[in-house]
């Protein structure tokens, strides 16, 4: 088992370019989110998926787009990216089942847009 | 709303000794209670929970926490620390009554330390 996987693990932007991370889960999992984190501020949640077809924001989902393409993945989107969107994203997923469920992380993706 | 405080950014301590990380919470209900550690460069690791009954949980890697309900907190603890406990350690809280809707929230992290 692989757990959570995300791609890539380092990305440089530019300011208005656009970009999407990707994550993967092989634990079959119904839950996913996506986090960043940044210095003195902890996680936050940008969105999460429920379950497959389903996604909803979370506390700062300005700038940011998802899909849950299939059970295993969830992408998220800068559309144009911006400085203030430089930090380290974290994908993560739990069984969904009951509101007990720990969350599993990936190793995470660090931006730095310019 | 539910939210969590981690009142020290960084904690110091002599290995050896013992350690405590301390984290307070706010929710509307009970709450579901979450230690995850992070070491640099890498992703959160989940330590332990607590979900109901005995306030003592138990952990990965020896640590421990205490729940209690009337001081609002959830302090992770460990007997006698080793230099490679020193990581980022997160709190993290949900709301009992937002079952189907698992959002965590996580604190700012605590820097753990620990000086040979």
């Amino acid at each position: 088992n692989a757990g959570v996987t995300q791609t890539p693990k380092f990305q440089v932007l530019k300011t208005g370019q656009s970009m999407t991370l990707q994550c993967a889960q092989d634990m079959n999992h119904n839950s996913m989110y996506w986090y960043r984190q940044d210095p003195g501020m902890g996680l936050r949640l940008i969105y999460y998926s429920a379950s497959e077809g389903t996604t909803d924001k979370g506390e700062v989902p300005n700038g940011y787009n998802v899909s849950r393409l299939n059970k295993r993945e969830f992408s998220l989107r800068l559309e144009s990216a911006a400085p203030s969107q430089t930090s380290v994203y974290f994908c993560a997923s739990s069984e969904g089942r009951t509101g007990t469920d720990t969350q599993y992380f990936g190793p995470g993706t660090r931006l730095t847009v310019l | 709303a539910q939210s969590v405080a981690q009142p020290e950014d960084q904690v110091n301590v002599a290995e050896g000794n013992p350690l405590t990380v301390k984290c307070t919470y706010s929710v509307s209900g009970n709450p579901y209670l979450f230690w995850y550690v992070q070491y640099p460069n890498r992703g959160l690791q989940f330590l332990l929970k607590y979900i109901t009954g005995d306030n003592l949980v138990k952990g990965s890697y020896g640590f421990e926490a205490e729940f209690n309900k009337s001081q609002t907190s959830f302090h992770l603890k460990k007997p006698s620390a080793l230099v490679s406990d020193s990581a980022l350690y997160f709190c993290a809280v949900r709301d009992i009554r937002s079952f189907g809707n698992e959002k965590l929230t996580f604190g700012t992290g605590t820097r753990l330390t620990i000086i040979p």
